[in-house]
């Protein structure tokens, strides 16, 4: 069965700080997406990764990077939390091509106060 | 702008009876059509995709249909359960090299006993 894995389904940090979400997929897929989810505005991408070491900006990038230091993990990083960083953040992989099925992760709900 | 709207928001129905979705897009040029199904508190998981050639899919009690002409899908749920309970989310594909997905907002399904 495949697996998207996201380190953490709920979060709490304080403003300012520096946080880190995981993500991890078993599935050897190149493509892996950050999105996060906000009532009436659906999915939206943050940032992609087509490669190891490859990132590009989503449509969504301000205050946020990332990392890809292996296949499996790609990680999403919020350098300064803000309160309208409080989301639902979900990781997502597929393999290149045409019609390729998008697996998410189960999802990470981060509030900062 | 490449843009997918559903509707209802939202909708409230009998266990047991029919309900249908609809979802318009504009994104253009256009890959395929997937319908997610997302639990609340879960990642979207896909029922089932739609490319140009093709009119209807079904997947058990689900129904898609597909209008390539006038950029229209549904997604007809028959016999409802209350599992069926759940945000049903449009994406579209567009047909570029990377394949970017325009997501809809959604529409939550709410199956009554």
């Amino acid at each position: 069965d495949v697996k998207v894995t996201q380190s953490s389904r709920y979060l709490v940090k304080r403003t300012g700080e520096k946080v880190f979400l995981e993500c991890v997929q078993d599935m050897d897929h190149e493509n892996m997406f950050w999105y996060r989810q906000d009532p009436g505005l659906g999915l939206r991408l943050i940032y992609f990764s087509y490669d190891v070491k490859m990132k590009e900006k989503g449509d969504i990038p301000e205050g946020y990077s990332v990392s890809r230091e292996k296949k499996e993990r790609f990680s999403l990083i919020l350098e300064s939390a803000s309160t309208n960083q409080t989301s639902m953040y979900l990781c997502a992989s597929r393999l290149p091509g045409v019609g390729t099925e998008a697996f998410f992760g189960q999802g990470t709900r981060l509030t900062v106060v | 702008k490449n843009q997918v709207e559903q509707s209802p928001q939202s909708l409230i129905i009998l266990e047991g009876k029919n309900c249908t979705l609809q979802c318009n897009y504009t994104v253009s040029p256009f890959s395929n059509l997937r319908w997610y199904k997302q639990d609340t508190g879960r990642g979207p998981v896909s029922l089932t995709i739609m490319t140009f050639s093709e009119n209807t899919k079904s997947n058990g009690r689900y129904t898609a249909t597909l209008d390539a002409d006038t950029k229209q899908s549904s997604l007809h749920i028959t016999a409802s359960q209350l599992s069926d309970s759940a945000s049903y989310i449009c994406v579209v594909s567009e047909n570029t090299g990377f394949q970017k997905l325009v997501f809809g907002t959604g529409t939550r399904l709410l199956v009554s006993p």
